[in-house]
């Protein structure tokens, strides 16, 4: 059974240019998180949807946005790209919103 | 809100050898417990979760314990292992309120076993 699938790995963008992530969840699984993670600090909450409503949003700039589709995968959205949003961008699943969440192996994202 | 603490930030142990990560939390009011362990640059793998009721859970060679009066919790492992050498995490979602799926993270301890 596949896990949590994030696309694409790596992408390198300049700053000023828009990006989109890509997060399918564990089959089965209705809440989609995601998280920003830079080196050497612990994963930040960005977002959370469920049953494809937003349930939660972390302390990020408007430039940030995110969707749920109706096969509950996900989207990350990042506008205006600055250098300070290169990190590792992980996606995590779970049955409901506070289920024992899994990840999937993240999107290096660096803007130069 | 939560605020989480991980000690240490980094250990290194030859093979072998019982350790002990510490994880501590300052809201007791919570939900479950999830342990993490993450290779570098790679995704989260999760380890082991408490649920708020439980003391402990175990898997193979890794046991977890949970005291919310203290405000604690603990991965053990057993007869370390080379391949055991990760950056383990521990994380809480909110109890209740707005975002209550959110996970909290510490910063996490960074596990060296040299063989």
């Amino acid at each position: 059974d596949a896990g949590v699938t994030q696309s694409p790995t790596h992408l390198i963008k300049t700053r000023g240019q828009q990006v989109t992530l890509r997060c399918s969840p564990i089959s089965g699984h209705k809440s989609v998180s995601w998280y920003q993670q830079v080196l050497g600090q612990g994963p930040q909450f960005i977002f959370q949807y469920y049953e494809k409503e937003e349930r939660g949003r972390g302390n990020f700039p408007d430039r940030f946005s995110a969707r749920q589709f109706p096969n509950y995968s996900s989207e990350l959205n990042v506008n205006a790209l600055l250098l300070g949003d290169s990190a590792l961008y992980l996606c995590a699943s779970s049955l409901g919103p506070r289920g024992e969440a899994f990840f999937g192996q993240g999107t290096r994202l660096t803007v130069v | 809100k939560q605020e989480v603490t991980q000690i240490p930030a980094a250990l290194s142990v030859p093979e072998g050898e019982n350790l002990v990560l510490n994880c501590s939390f300052t809201d007791s009011a919570i939900y479950n417990l999830q342990w993490f362990r993450q290779d570098p640059g790679k995704g989260l793998t999760s380890l082991l979760l408490i649920q708020s009721s439980q003391r402990e859970q175990t898997s193979g060679r890794l046991n977890a314990s949970l005291d919310k009066s203290s405000g604690r919790s603990t991965l053990y492992i057993a007869a370390s292992q080379p391949g055991d050498s990760a950056t383990y995490l521990c994380a809480f979602p909110n109890a209740g309120g707005t975002s209550y799926g959110k996970l909290t993270f510490g910063q996490g301890t960074i596990l060296t076993v040299h063989p």
